[in-house]
């Protein structure tokens, strides 16, 4: 079946500006969460979304960052007044529903690589 | 909250060779660990993962060691292949939060011919 996808691939924006990158998690999937990978860096936490509860906002950086599930399935990270430092791929994943016995493992999306000028 | 250490940060071996990357954790409630495989460009892919009722897991050439009294875990890759060439992260999922990864700073793997 499909994967998780991401758009935009590719997204090049100038400091100030407003940007929203899209998620689409695999159909079934009732987790879904977002991360971010600086140039030459590892993976770091941003927010987690599970069926209809509230947020793990623990991750967001800063109030410049938000993100929306919205019915359970698509997901939109928005980055507000962009900063340079805000530069890195943007990954997203899904999971099973929990009890499954893959249930812990994460499929990721392929990245929305975000350059801010 | 939870923290991975990873080491090393780069290594290299020649092919046929093993290799052996090691992640350290602070959560002693973690009880999730997977490994995930990074080629140039792609997404990250599971390759290996283990649970903390476990103490070692082995998918072909390819195992994994958990020492939950050390708070350690070992990734193993034996009879390495130019095509292992990546960067490998580790990654824990502390208990009751959610299942979101707290990654190590991953291994820049190279298998040389």
């Amino acid at each position: 079946g499909a994967g998780v996808s991401q758009s935009p691939s590719n997204k090049v924006t100038e400091k100030g500006k407003d940007v929203e990158l899209r998620c689409d998690p695999i159909s079934g999937h009732t987790a879904l969460y977002w991360y971010r990978q600086s140039l030459g860096q590892g993976l770091e936490f941003l927010i987690y979304f599970q069926g209809n509860s509230a947020p793990d906002k623990s991750g967001l950086p800063s109030d410049r960052f938000s993100a929306e599930r919205t019915g359970g399935s698509v997901s939109t990270l928005t980055i507000q007044r962009t900063q340079q430092e805000d530069s890195a791929v943007y990954l997203c994943a899904s999971t099973q529903p929990p009890g499954g016995s893959s249930y812990n493992e994460q499929f990721f999306g392929p990245g929305t690589r975000l350059t801010v000028l | 909250g939870e923290n991975v250490e990873q080491h090393p940060s780069t290594l290299s071996v020649q092919e046929g060779d093993s290799a052996v990357i090691k992640c350290t954790y602070s959560d002693s409630a973690s009880n999730y660990f997977p490994w995930y495989k990074q080629e140039l460009g792609k997404r990250p892919q599971l390759i290996i993962d283990i649970r903390s009722n476990v103490g070692e897991k082995k998918d072909q050439r390819i195992a994994v060691t958990l020492n939950k009294t050390a708070k350690h875990f070992s990734l193993h890759i034996t009879e390495t292949q130019p095509e292992d060439s990546a960067v490998y992260f580790c990654a824990a999922i502390p208990r009751d939060q959610g299942g979101k990864l707290i990654f190590g700073q991953g291994t820049e793997l190279s298998v040389k011919p």
